[in-house]
């Protein structure tokens, strides 16, 4: 079974600087996407970013950016001039290419706090 | 568009009450999910529908039935209710790998 993990459970940032937010997963599978949502206060999950595994190329969207490490199986999402409503939990979320309705894999997720 | 809508937000049950939640998506997508989310935790699946009449089980199916007699619902059932259920329930849809979800259902089973 896969597994997906993120070893930080709190992480926190300046407003306007630059984190990144660790994930690591376990698969047999060599063809997979990988995503982050973001969770706010208000609970939606919100699609942050997303790869996939067959793409040698980083995904990035606006500020968002992520380092995927095929090899090491690594999936770290850098979020740069952090803001203000960047604050929520963020879940990596891991799932197989089978083509049919295979559901999503959730780490536990990350608090980011955004300090002003 | 209203994309994958939910309800109710918010629901206290008794032990043993039973209740459908339901979820309602515009998108045309043939795939659907349900979730729930445990405090400190990631989602975890519970049911999933490839089509109209088509389910299988998720992860953590116990407690729970689904139906799809549409494409656009989705509805869990909890028959006998129990404190372990105590959860956020999410639904969720897709067509591609892409998964698009609701706003959440907070249900307390006390």
């Amino acid at each position: 079974a896969q597994t997906v993990t993120q070893s930080q459970p709190e992480m926190s940032v300046q407003e306007a600087e630059t984190v990144t937010l660790s994930c690591t997963y376990d698969t047999s599978e060599s063809d997979y996407y990988l995503f982050w949502y973001k969770q706010p206060p208000s609970r939606q999950m919100i699609l942050v970013i997303r790869q996939e595994a067959y793409k040698q190329q980083n995904a990035t969207e606006n500020r968002f950016s992520v380092n995927f490490q095929k090899a090491a199986k690594s999936f770290s999402l850098k979020i740069s001039d952090s803001q203000l409503g960047d604050a929520a939990m963020y879940f990596c979320a891991y799932r197989p290419s089978g083509g049919g309705a295979d559901g999503l894999t959730f780490g536990k997720g990350t608090h980011l706090i955004i300090q002003p | 568009n209203a994309g994958v809508t939910q309800t109710p937000k918010f629901r206290i049950l008794k032990i043993g009450q039973s209740m459908t939640l339901q979820c309602t998506q515009d998108m045309n997508h043939n795939y659907m999910y349900w979730y729930r989310q445990d405090p400190g935790m990631g989602l975890k699946l519970i049911y999933y529908s490839v089509g109209a009449g088509i389910t299988d089980k998720g992860e953590v199916p116990n407690g729970y039935n689904v139906s799809r007699s549409t494409t656009e619902d989705f509805p869990l059932r909890l028959e006998l209710a129990a404190p372990s259920q105590t959860s956020v329930y999410f639904c969720a849809s897709s067509r591609g790998y892409t998964q698009y979800f609701g706003p959440g259902t907070r249900l307390t089973v006390l």
